[in-house]
């Protein structure tokens, strides 16, 4: 089945320093990818999402290249802001079986920017 | 456009107590699904509909109830609470059944206890 991880957290750092979140999978087919922010007391909203492989996805300043030979999709920011402390979560979904459409989520990584 | 709106924010119930999660989208969107949110585990699919009348099992459904009389709306049924099912749920809905490449819409989230 379809599955996802995602670098523990929580992660701790500066205004201005660079931002890793690693994610990988297991799918079967081609998923598509997704990288979702939840803000505090609020629900999920996109960030950004590749639906092939060597696609990037961008937005907000954030970054993350679908790398089907790594089955990984590692969210990156040059440099944080405070106001991008929030909950991340990497996930799929895929057309293949009985997935059809459903998402994947992985457990979510913890991001917290101090000024 | 509200989007997808979820009511109620918050309850507390009794264990063996029964209630509905309401949720309802004004975007026309054919698919919808409920999940729930659990520290350290991400979002797990629950149940989910890919359109009026049409309704299938996710990942964790027992416990739970859904129909779908309408393409606005989808409420989540709790038959007998359990402390088990102290959670945060999330409904979310996008345009197509099948879209595996689609975004999905969140609501705001209810936060459940159950004592």
């Amino acid at each position: 089945g379809n599955s996802v991880t995602q670098m523990e957290g929580p992660v701790t750092l500066s205004e201005e320093a660079f931002l890793t979140i690693n994610c990988t999978y297991t799918a079967t087919g081609y998923p598509s990818l997704f990288w979702y922010v939840q803000y505090p007391g609020e629900g999920l909203q996109l960030l950004l999402k590749a639906t092939k492989a060597d696609d990037k996805g961008s937005n907000k300043g954030f970054e993350a290249t679908y790398r089907k030979e790594t089955t990984s999709f590692h969210l990156e920011k040059g440099s944080v802001q405070v106001s991008d402390s929030a909950v991340y979560f990497c996930a799929l979904s895929n057309a293949g079986g009985t997935s059809y459409g459903k998402l994947t989520f992985g457990q979510g990584t913890i991001l917290t920017v101090h000024p | 456009n509200a989007g997808v709106t979820q009511t109620p924010k918050f309850q507390v119930l009794k264990t063996g107590q029964s209630m509905t999660l309401q949720c309802a989208q004004d975007m026309n969107h054919e698919y919808m699904s409920w999940y729930r949110q659990d520290p350290g585990m991400g979002l797990r699919l629950i149940h989910y509909s890919v359109g009026a009348g049409i309704t299938d099992q996710g990942e964790v459904p027992n416990g739970y109830n859904v129909s779908r009389s309408t393409t606005e709306d989808f409420p989540l049924r709790l038959l007998s609470a359990a402390p088990s099912q102290t959670s945060v749920y999330f409904c979310a809905s996008s345009t197509t059944p099948g879209g595996w490449q689609e975004t999905q819409y969140f609501g705001p989230g209810t936060r459940l206890l159950v004592l």
